[in-house]
C-alpha cells in the first residue's frame, strides 16, 4: 500500500491564481481530512468528509472548497490564493467515520507570492 | 480559536535528559491522541488514550490522561537524539469528526 499520497510536493502560486492539491489513499478508508500547517499554530483542520459525498468544514475553511466524489480521492482546491495561504498542507486519513488514528500524506508546501 | 492548549513551546535538553510536555483542553475529551513530526516530515500517530487516568508507556514513552479527561502529558525518559521533532496532542471535537491539535512542543536535543 502507498498510503496517503499528496501531489504537488512543493507549488508556488501568484495572487489570485487557482490551484488543486491532490490527495489519495488506497486504505478504503473512510474519513480523509485537510490541514495546515503554520509556524507555531499547529495543525488546523481545513475540511473534512466522513464518507464518498460527504464533506464539512473545519476550524479555517475559508477560501478553500473541497469534493468526496470517490472513497480514495479528496482533493483540496485554492479559489484564488493569497499570501495568507502560504502553508504547509497535510492530508489525513482514518478508518471510519469517528476521527481515529490518523495517517497523513508527506504533505505540499504552497507559497503564494 | 485553540481549545487545546501545549507547553512548553520550544524545549532544548541534552541527551540523556528527561523531556515532558503537557496538553491541556478547555472542555472533557472522549480521547486524546499524540504525533510526532520530525523536522520536514510529516505527523505520525504515536498512541491513543481513552480512559480516565489511563497510562500508557512505549519504551521510554509514557503517556497520562488526566482523571478528569480534560489533560494529558507525555514523558520521554533518557532523550536520544532520534527522538529529535515537534510533538502533537489531538482531541476531538464536533461529535468526534474533528480532531483539534494542540500547538506543538518542539524538541531539541544536545548531543
Amino acid at each position: 500500500n502507498a498510503g496517503v499520497t499528496q501531489t504537488p510536493k512543493f507549488q508556488v502560486l501568484k495572487t489570485g491564481q487557482s490551484m488543486t492539491l491532490q490527495c489519495a489513499q488506497d486504505m478504503n478508508h473512510e474519513y480523509m481530512s485537510w490541514y495546515r500547517q503554520d509556524p507555531g499554530m499547529g495543525l488546523r483542520l481545513i475540511h473534512y468528509s466522513v464518507g464518498a459525498g460527504i464533506t464539512d468544514q473545519g476550524e479555517v475553511p475559508n477560501g478553500y472548497n473541497v469534493s468526496r466524489s470517490t472513497t480514495e480521492d479528496f482533493p483540496l482546491r485554492l479559489l484564488s490564493a493569497a499570501p495568507s495561504q502560504t502553508s504547509v498542507y497535510f492530508c489525513a486519513s482514518s478508518r471510519d467515520g469517528q476521527v481515529r488514528e490518523q495517517y497523513f500524506g508527506p504533505g505540499t508546501r504552497l507559497t503564494v507570492t | 480559536g485553540q481549545q487545546v492548549m501545549q507547553i512548553p513551546q520550544y524545549q532544548h535538553v541534552q541527551e540523556g535528559e528527561d523531556f515532558t510536555t503537557y496538553c491541556d483542553s478547555s472542555t472533557t475529551l472522549s480521547n486524546i491522541q499524540w504525533y510526532k513530526q520530525r523536522p520536514g516530515g510529516h505527523p505520525v500517530f504515536l498512541i491513543q488514550l481513552v480512559k480516565s487516568g489511563e497510562v500508557k508507556k512505549q519504551k521510554r514513552l509514557t503517556f497520562q490522561f488526566g482523571e478528569a479527561k480534560k489533560n494529558s502529558s507525555l514523558h520521554i525518559t533518557a532523550t536520544q537524539t532520534t527522538d529529535v521533532g515537534t510533538y502533537f496532542c489531538a482531541g476531538p471535537r464536533g461529535g468526534a469528526q474533528k480532531l483539534v491539535f494542540g500547538q506543538g512542543t518542539r524538541l531539541t536535543i544536545n548531543p
